[in-house]
């Protein structure tokens, strides 16, 4: 079946770096945009940005462009999104999902922290 | 880029009965490209509705989308107990980005 596993949780310092994976399975990587969705706790969705597994092209969201890095390695069928320069409001559940129009189906996402 | 509005905020509702959530857009969704989202605590978002009308595969009848242009709605015919959750609207319309509305809570009166 169609699948998205993330990486596991990750704990940070402030002005870290955090690089969560994304491994998709049951069909063709290369076929749809990847998506990364952030939630912090007891938010709403917010979109980050996106990769085409195909081309490489990549696009960001206002509010994260220039502290995003969206990417892919097609060999492995499995998507990134690092974020650096981390501070508190960083934390949060970061998810994937695949975008056929709409998001379907999403990774189980991944809890980043950040703390000193 | 279109901006989703969703109301209310938060539907107090009793086990059987009717749910009517909103979701307005700025601008007109072409090809009425507008989703709806459940998402549970601790759980990742499930595509419900897409296309504003056509529900996702394995999810229940009483689960129903309509609308077009800038007003759609999702409709619980019956809320069971597992349909109290978070429900988002996002339009994937054109070329992303596709953001999502800010969310309706429905919760158990």
């Amino acid at each position: 079946q169609v699948q998205l596993v993330q990486s596991g949780a990750e704990v940070k310092k402030p002005g870290a770096s955090v690089k969560v994976s994304c491994k998709a399975s049951g069909y063709s990587f290369t076929s749809f945009d990847i998506n990364w969705v952030r939630q912090a706790t007891g938010q709403g969705l917010e979109l980050m940005g996106w990769v085409n597994p195909d081309t490489g092209d990549v696009g960001y969201t206002r509010k994260f462009q220039g502290r995003v890095t969206i990417s892919r390695d097609t060999s492995i069928s499995t998507a990134y999104m690092e974020l650096s320069s981390l501070r508190s409001e960083d934390t949060a559940i970061y998810y994937c999902a695949r975008a056929g129009r709409p998001f379907d189906p999403w990774g189980q996402g991944t809890l980043v922290s950040v703390s000193s | 880029e279109i901006v989703l509005t969703q109301s209310p905020g938060t539907l107090s509702l009793s086990p059987g009965g009717r749910a009517t959530l909103s979701c307005r857009a700025s601008q007109s969704v072409s090809r009425n490209y507008l989703a709806w989202y459940q998402q549970k605590p601790g759980q990742a978002p499930r595509l419900l509705i897409h296309d504003a009308s056509s529900r996702a595969t394995g999810i229940p009848d009483r689960f129903s989308g309509s609308g077009s242009g800038t007003d759609f709605t999702l409709t619980i015919s019956r809320l069971e107990p597992e349909d109290f959750a978070v429900y988002y609207c996002q339009q994937y319309a054109g070329s992303p980005p596709w953001p999502f509305g800010q969310g309706t809570k429905v919760e158990i009166k």
